[in-house]
């Protein structure tokens, strides 16, 4: 496996409690993205980034925030959790070559439920 | 909305058979990827057709791109009980900022011993 680690694995929260995942990478590659993945919607992007400080929105972004203050973390946060927010949520890491043809490596998910 | 769209959604097959699945795209792509996702686990990378190619292999794999009907396919051939997985493709759209991808909503194959 690419050296992704996503934290934590599993997560119970309460409605409109905030919540952070994080995402932690050793290959020093430059992209990372949050994404999300529902039953019935294969995975959607939520957020990217393309450098330190530098993140864009994704296709569905609303109600969530992100952050990446060094290279290797990608922070995640649902800002006052609802229950659509529920899901299992995939960090991935991809290089900048090859202009863009290149794959990407996923973490092993995290499932976040709420309550 | 989603970029690919698989067909078929479900594939049940017996092991040494061959499986076939189909992604349609809708925007100009710079590449087109396969992934494969086992219960429970992260998506791994199969393999990587660019748009100015059409046929690629890789092992037991044969990715097809016919970027005119704006379609791909994905044979395994000789199928194993270990292929049984979630199988998405994913396109990269010309222009498209930071390498992101767009997911189809997957196939899932059951290869039965």
């Amino acid at each position: 496996d690419a050296g992704i680690t996503q934290s934590p694995r599993h997560k119970v929260t309460e409605t409109g409690t905030p919540v952070t995942l994080r995402c932690h990478q050793t290959e020093n590659h430059r992209y990372m993205y949050w994404y999300r993945q529902d039953p019935g919607h294969g995975l959607r992007l939520i957020h990217y980034s393309y450098g330190v400080k530098d993140t864009d929105k994704g296709e569905v972004s609303d109600g969530y925030s992100v952050s990446r203050s060094k290279t290797e973390d990608f922070l995640l946060t649902l800002e006052s959790a609802t229950s659509s927010q529920t899901s299992v949520y995939f960090c991935a890491i991809s290089e900048s070559r090859d202009r863009g043809n290149t794959e990407a490596f996923f973490g092993q998910g995290t499932r976040l439920t709420v309550v | 909305s989603q970029q690919g769209e698989e067909d078929p959604q479900a594939l049940s097959i017996q092991e040494g058979e061959n499986a076939t699945m189909n992604c349609s795209y809708k925007t100009s792509i710079n590449n087109l990827q396969w992934y494969r996702q086992n219960s429970g686990r992260g998506l791994v990378h199969l393999i990587l057709i660019r748009s100015n190619e059409r046929e690629k292999h890789s092992g037991r794999l044969r990715v097809t791109l016919d970027t005119s009907k704006k379609s791909s396919s994905l044979l395994i051939t000789a199928s194993r009980a270990a292929d049984t997985a979630s199988y998405f493709c994913a396109t990269a759209a010309v222009g498209s900022a930071g390498n992101k991808l767009t997911f189809g909503g997957g196939t899932r194959v059951l290869v039965k011993p």
